[in-house]
């Protein structure tokens, strides 16, 4: 297995709502990471997972949570967001910090 | 802190050579990667290099990399309309970070 996979594919959420999103790896990488996408615009790293622990927040805001249940799984809690959060969250993975990184295909997040 | 800076367009002609450009500021880079983002996609790793390269070939795609002018760039041989994507260049930061590119919307003109 050589794919990083996330779900869902969309999400529509309202301010109020709590939500998560899910990544999962099976190529045995140790360092999994969370990054935000606006349209037309580069992503944007939010946080890193380097053997199971938060090794960097990047100064994200309290309304994301990430969670990394073990190696294989990245997720991501999502509560009270504001339009402005609405973006293409991407998931990665890599053999370990500082090697190539492998992508999913992103959850379109949508906040009413 | 990194600037990563790309043109924002590339039009071509099917069958045409391809070149993007990216010019970068870490001068501590260890490697540096090529993504492609199709609409409403992921990234797709296509190549990289180390910063003690001077060019990389695969397949149709070749890197070369001026570290002296911090200038990487990505040529597409015979490029097809399937190459039609959104292109991002990325270095590594000194905390191991991945740091994206503007990103070059290539259009491939059939």
């Amino acid at each position: 297995d050589t794919e990083v996979t996330q779900t869902p594919k969309h999400l529509v959420m309202g301010m109020t709502n709590k939500k998560s999103l899910k990544c999962e790896q099976h190529m045995g990488h140790r360092a999994m990471y969370w990054y935000k996408q606006k349209a037309k615009k580069p992503p944007e790293l939010m946080f890193v997972y380097s053997y199971e622990k938060l090794s960097i927040n990047e100064s994200v805001p309290s309304r994301f949570s990430p969670e990394c249940p073990n190696s294989s799984l990245l997720n991501l809690h999502l509560h009270a967001l504001q339009p402005e959060d609405s973006a293409l969250y991407l998931c990665a993975s890599s053999q370990d910090r500082g090697t190539e990184q492998f992508f999913g295909p992103g959850t379109r997040l949508t906040v009413l | 802190g990194e600037d990563v800076e790309q043109s924002l367009f590339l039009s071509v002609r099917e069958g045409d050579s391809s070149v993007i450009n990216c010019t970068y500021t870490d001068s501590s880079s260890t490697y540096l990667y090529w993504y492609k983002q199709e609409p409403g996609a992921g990234l797709q790793l296509l190549t990289y290099i180390f910063s003690n390269m001077d060019m990389k070939q695969d397949q149709r795609l070749t890197v070369l990399l001026n570290k002296k002018d911090k200038h990487l760039s990505l040529r597409i041989a015979d490029t097809q309309t399937g190459d039609s994507a959104i292109y991002f260049c990325a270095e590594t930061t000194g905390a191991n970070n991945l740091f994206f590119g503007t990103g070059t919307r290539l259009t491939v003109i059939p």
